[in-house]
């Protein structure tokens, strides 16, 4: 069953301005864990949240988690151009540490 | 330290024909998981090892496809007979044992397009 679903799909921002992902899950989790990956790379670990959190900031990064309702949010403040690739939420609730991922959101940020 | 590598970083083969896909977690990482992204669709586990042992495999699509993992060190991904709806990115990443093995590090993944 597919843990992850980001919305949107796709985002397209100018520099400097907010970007908010969001992030469902339908099975219970130990942790939710938000990745990025740009073109042609591999994906590489943003944040990792753990179901009894509900907020964590790393830099310009904000994720929220909201396991009443299965959600989480990947709040980017201050974007660049850099910051363009797809972004991915993971969610494990097994002991086997294993993610699952969603189809991802694909930010576009215009210089 | 090195990270996830993973080859090659393309390949294109014709339906029916055999590919393997290699993998080199980083060392000393327990877990490998090896992930496919179809065009357009989720990132899709396939399987996880724990050194060499299969942990789950409940990701597999079916029979054509072969996972191993030699020595607990690098891992193979074979695909025989390979048809068009193989086609995707596959990925590799490799974390930690024990409550280190939350995090994942991931290779650049290799593309594959069966044609």
């Amino acid at each position: 069953s597919q843990q992850g679903e980001e919305d949107p799909q796709a985002l397209s921002i100018q520099e400097g301005e907010n970007a908010t992902m969001n992030c469902s899950y339908k099975t219970s989790i130990n942790n939710l864990q938000w990745y990025r990956q740009n073109s042609g790379r591999g994906l590489v670990h943003l944040i990792l949240i753990r179901s009894n959190e509900r907020e964590k900031h790393s830099g310009r990064l904000r994720v929220t988690l909201d396991t009443s309702k299965k959600s989480s949010s990947l709040l980017i403040t201050a974007s660049r151009a850099a910051d363009t690739a797809s972004y991915f939420c993971g969610g494990s609730g097994g002991s086997n540490y294993k993610l699952t991922f969603g189809k991802g959101t694909l930010l576009t940020v215009n210089p | 330290e090195a990270g996830v590598t993973q080859f090659p970083s393309h390949s294109v083969i014709e339906k029916g024909q055999t590919v393997t896909l290699r993998c080199d977690p980083i060392s000393g990482h327990d877990n490998l998981y090896w992930y496919r992204r179809v065009m357009g669709k989720e990132i899709k586990f396939l399987l996880h090892f724990v050194k060499e042992s299969k942990q789950d495999e409940s990701g597999m699509p079916n029979n054509r496809f072969l996972a191993e993992r030699t020595g607990g060190t690098y891992s193979t991904l074979k695909v025989q007979p390979a048809e068009l709806e193989d086609s995707g990115v596959y990925f590799c990443a490799s974390s930690q044992g024990g409550t280190a093995s939350r995090v994942y590090t991931f290779g650049s993944g290799t593309r594959l397009t069966v044609v």
